[in-house]
């Protein structure tokens, strides 16, 4: 089945280092998305992006960056993450066709920052 | 920019009960209102959504209504089980199609 995933599942870092959170997607979607999950926030969109050449900030793009490396591929980087980065982060895609808006998630990946 | 406030943040009813979600929106451009559930540790999941040109949808036994003039949608859910039970966010967007969500109602039904 085509799918949404997230590497890695599961990350625990300390305060400073560099992560990367991958995102590859076999839904042949043009537009793919990063939020963030805090409990009692609901899911905060951090960047955007609709075709390879397209970035775009969200409501809390600040201490993140992205990488659109193909289509099929969005990367999420926080440079130097600080504890209130911890959090459940949700890769998504959508198409930009027939039933444009709905988003397709991916399981999450939590990350614990110390 | 879009701001969706969503109400309430918990919500308890007693099986075969109807809940009802509501939601309000700022941005006079948003009209795509779609709604998702989150089951505990899986991934948010779309079950309905409306599109501003219509005032209700229905779906079995979930239906979602949208007043453009008030700015507000809602989610109705009739003859709860529980499996309704979950985590279910409203969220909005214009045509660009950057949702922006609610911070998410947790509904309980209870047997």
């Amino acid at each position: 089945d085509a799918d949404v995933t997230q590497t890695p599942r599961n990350r625990i870092t300390k305060t400073g280092k560099r992560i990367m959170l991958e995102c590859s997607q076999t839904k042949g979607h043009d537009r793919m998305y990063w939020y963030r999950q805090d409990p009692g926030l609901g899911l905060r969109l951090i960047y955007y992006s609709f075709d390879v050449k397209d970035i775009n900030k969200g409501e809390i793009s600040d201490g993140y960056s992205v990488s659109r490396q193909a289509q099929a591929k969005f990367s999420l980087s926080l440079e130097s993450a600080i504890p209130n980065q911890t959090a459940l982060y949700f890769c998504a895609t959508s198409d930009s066709g027939e039933h444009t808006g709905e988003l397709f998630f991916g399981e999450g990946s939590r990350l614990t920052v110390l | 920019g879009e701001n969706v406030e969503q109400h309430p943040s918990t919500l308890s009813v007693q099986e075969g009960d109807s809940a009802v979600i509501k939601c309000t929106y700022s941005d006079s451009a948003s009209n795509y209102f779609p709604w998702y559930k989150q089951e505990l540790g899986k991934r948010p999941q779309l079950i309905i959504d409306i599109r501003s040109n219509v005032g209700e949808k229905k779906d079995q036994r979930i239906a979602v209504t949208l007043n453009k003039t008030a700015k507000h949608f809602s989610l109705h859910i009739t003859e709860t089980q529980p499996e309704d039970s979950a985590v279910y966010f409203c969220a909005a967007s214009d045509s660009s199609y950057k949702l922006i969500f609610g911070s998410g109602t947790r509904l309980l039904v209870r047997p």
